[in-house]
């Protein structure tokens, strides 16, 4: 199957500094990627839909200000996490679907101290 | 909009023994469904999916499940558990159009008794 990377797989940063963190699409391109995040011991939720060449759509309650998608490519978004804060902390998750099937990244584990 | 809920956040069932994880989903539209397995501190690995066609999905690692629309259930079944299939199970819906965002369950974990 199609292959999404992932990267930093964690990371740990200051409070008031920001993350990035990158999603590529191996072998295949991706018009469209997805974000996620995943609270401990919770499902995931959609934070964003990232669109090659265009502004990313975010869902409800999500501030764009604070969490940056750019989709630059066919194969590579990316996330930064602006002014982390502890409550930031939690494992994020993107996905680019080919066909009818998502593939997901390994996930990025951030810990805001 | 789509929704999927899963019954029980968490089962327990003994090696060897049948596993059976409940989901049912609500769509407007015909849905895609998937099931998906997460090991701890690792991202999503699909396990089956149904788009069209037979309703009877086989998967990886001997699990399969069955698509019934009458019932909007896409339940997850594998005949013999073993230890290495606990893990966190979610099951999700996406709408027919390429590229669309799925709807995740609240997940399942499923133990496994030796």
């Amino acid at each position: 199957g199609a292959v999404v990377s992932q990267h930093p797989s964690w990371v740990i940063c200051k409070s008031g500094t920001s993350v990035k963190i990158e999603c590529r699409s191996l072998d295949f391109q991706a018009t469209t990627m997805f974000w996620y995040r995943q609270f401990p011991k919770q499902s995931l939720m959609l934070m964003a839909t990232s669109n090659e060449g265009s502004k990313a759509t975010y869902e409800q309650g999500v501030e764009k200000d604070k969490f940056l998608i750019n989709h630059a490519s066919l194969t590579l978004s990316t996330l930064t996490v602006t002014s982390a804060h502890p409550e930031d902390s939690s494992f994020y998750i993107c996905s680019a679907s080919l066909w009818a099937e998502a593939f997901f990244g390994q996930g990025t584990r951030l810990t805001v101290v | 909009a789509q929704s999927v809920t899963q019954l029980g956040s968490h089962v327990s069932v003994s090696e060897g023994a049948l596993v059976l994880l409940r989901c049912n989903y609500s769509s407007s539209v015909p849905p895609y469904l998937f099931w998906y397995v997460q090991y701890p501190n690792q991202g999503l690995q699909l396990l089956l999916k149904y788009t069209t066609g037979a309703t009877l999905v086989k998967g990886i690692n001997g699990f399969e499940a069955e698509f019934k629309k009458s019932e909007t259930s896409f339940h997850l079944t594998k005949p013999s558990a073993h230890m290495s299939d606990a893990a966190e199970y979610f099951c999700a819906v996406s709408v027919r159009e390429y590229g669309n965002k799925l709807v995740f369950g609240a997940g399942t974990i499923l133990r496994v008794k030796s």
